[in-house]
């Protein structure tokens, strides 16, 4: 069975300085990786996502994200922080196995920019 | 281009009453997907329709029904809602359901059942 673990429910940043917010995955095959972005009573956005090739994914907004194969995580990053960005961060997967037909989402991550 | 519509966006329902989500998509997509989310759990698929004609089971179907109108529709029914029911809705679509494939979601349907 696939999984995502997003292991901070919050994370806490100040704006213009460097914000991470984590993931680390389980699937059966290659990994199909995705970041979607909740802002407050509205649906998710589509972020970023890996397939195959470069290690480092840039994405809207600024976003970028690092695959790591060796460690199975899928860290979304941002150089500067704005308060804009404060919302709800999902890390999704999807494998390439037999069965792994769903879309497998993380518990989300509650990003706060303080001005 | 809407992409993703659902209606309505808010709904109260009594236990055992019966309702059906609607969704649209305008993007020629061919899969669509029905998820729930509920605080600190994520999304949870709860069936999908890989194309029109088909529907398959996702990882929580019990309660749910739903029928793939169309191409462009797929609605949600609760034949009789309970309050483990309360929820937020969001239905999504996507080319054609491949591994690397992004799903587009809808804005979502907060449901409340007392």
């Amino acid at each position: 069975a696939q999984s995502v673990a997003q292991p901070e429910d919050q994370v806490n940043v100040a704006e213009g300085n460097p914000l991470t917010v984590k993931c680390t995955y389980s699937v059966s095959g290659n990994p199909y990786l995705f970041w979607y972005v909740q802002y407050p009573n509205r649906g998710l956005q589509f972020l970023l996502k890996y397939i195959t090739g470069d290690n480092l994914v840039k994405g809207s907004y600024g976003f970028e994200a690092e695959f790591n194969k060796s460690q199975t995580s899928f860290h979304l990053k941002k150089p500067s922080a704005l308060v804009s960005d404060s919302a709800l961060y999902f890390c999704a997967v999807r494998g390439s196995g037999a069965g792994s037909y769903q879309l497998t989402f993380g518990k989300g991550t509650k990003l706060s920019v303080i001005p | 281009n809407a992409g993703v519509t659902q209606t309505p966006k808010f709904q109260v329902l009594k236990t055992g009453q019966s309702m059906t989500l609607q969704c649209a998509q305008d993007m020629n997509h061919n899969s669509m997907y029905w998820y729930r989310q509920d605080p600190g759990m994520g999304l949870r698929l709860i069936y999908y329709s890989a194309s029109e004609g088909t529907t398959d089971k996702g990882e929580v179907p019990n309660g749910y029904n739903v029928s793939r109108l169309n191409k462009r529709e797929f609605s949600l029914r609760l034949e009789s809602a309970a309050p483990s029911q309360t929820s937020v809705y969001f239905c999504a679509s996507s080319d054609s359901g491949g591994y690397q494939e992004t799903q587009y979601f809808g804005p979502g349907t907060r449901l409340l059942v007392l």
